[in-house]
């Protein structure tokens, strides 16, 4: 049965950082691309980052380029993404997702909150 | 990159059938979509893939009331004798080489 569990949100101020967690299992993990996906309060699902299989390519949403970086540990079965330099408009529930075989979303975590403030 | 559009709302009576439409973007027309099921204050459930020429595959445990067709840049979810649980926001998204997209959503309501 395929799991994902995202963790490490919480509430930070604005410029500062944060790392989540998504510990997956299940699966064969290096054989699938993981997502970001997140949903602010109220609004619609907008992807944040997504990383190949293998860990050797990544790619960012304009809103986040520059400030994210997402890594995984294909040995742990974890993925990992470091927010840096967050705004107030950063704030949303995130959520860790699976790509299914020839792409998209085949499985979603339960989301972590994080809530950028002063 | 692919743009998707959704109505914001629709609405059925409970036992009736809806069809939802996500229409993607021009130069996208033969994209498959996913659609994704929302329930209030829960995570996104993943329902099955509409390929362009309307075959669809609905994942496992999805009920054989949900199901995808086409026609051109539309791709559509229709819900037949709807229940009270179907009322959700529903998603469509696409993907192509190195960025993934959501559409804004649909927010289904059964009366």
């Amino acid at each position: 049965e395929v799991q994902l569990s995202e963790s490490g949100g919480g509430l930070v101020q604005p410029g500062g950082s944060l790392r989540l967690s998504c510990a997956a299992s299940g699966f064969t993990f290096n054989t699938y691309a993981m997502i970001w996906v997140r949903q602010a309060p109220g609004k619609g699902l907008e992807w944040v980052s997504g990383i190949s299989g293998s860990g050797g390519s990544t790619y960012y949403a304009h809103s986040v380029k520059g400030r994210f970086t997402l890594s995984r540990d294909n040995s742990k079965n974890m993925v990992y993404l470091q927010m840096n330099s967050l705004r107030v408009e950063d704030t949303a529930v995130y959520y860790c997702a699976k790509e299914g075989p020839g792409g998209g979303v085949d499985f979603w975590g339960q989301g972590t909150l994080v809530t950028v403030s002063s | 990159q692919p743009v998707l559009t959704q109505p914001s709302s629709a609405s059925a009576s409970l036992g009736s059938s809806v069809k939802l439409t996500c229409t993607l973007s021009s130069g996208h027309r033969g994209n498959i979509i996913a659609w994704h099921q929302q329930q209030p204050g829960k995570a996104p459930r993943y329902l099955m893939k509409v390929e362009g020429g309307g075959r669809f595959n609905r994942v496992s445990g999805v009920p054989d009331r949900f199901s995808g067709s086409s026609a051109g840049a539309d791709r559509f979810l229709t819900i037949s004798n709807l229940q009270s649980e179907d009322e959700a926001d529903y998603y469509c998204e696409t993907w192509d080489s190195d960025t993934w997209v959501f559409g804004g959503g649909t927010k289904l309501t059964v009366l």
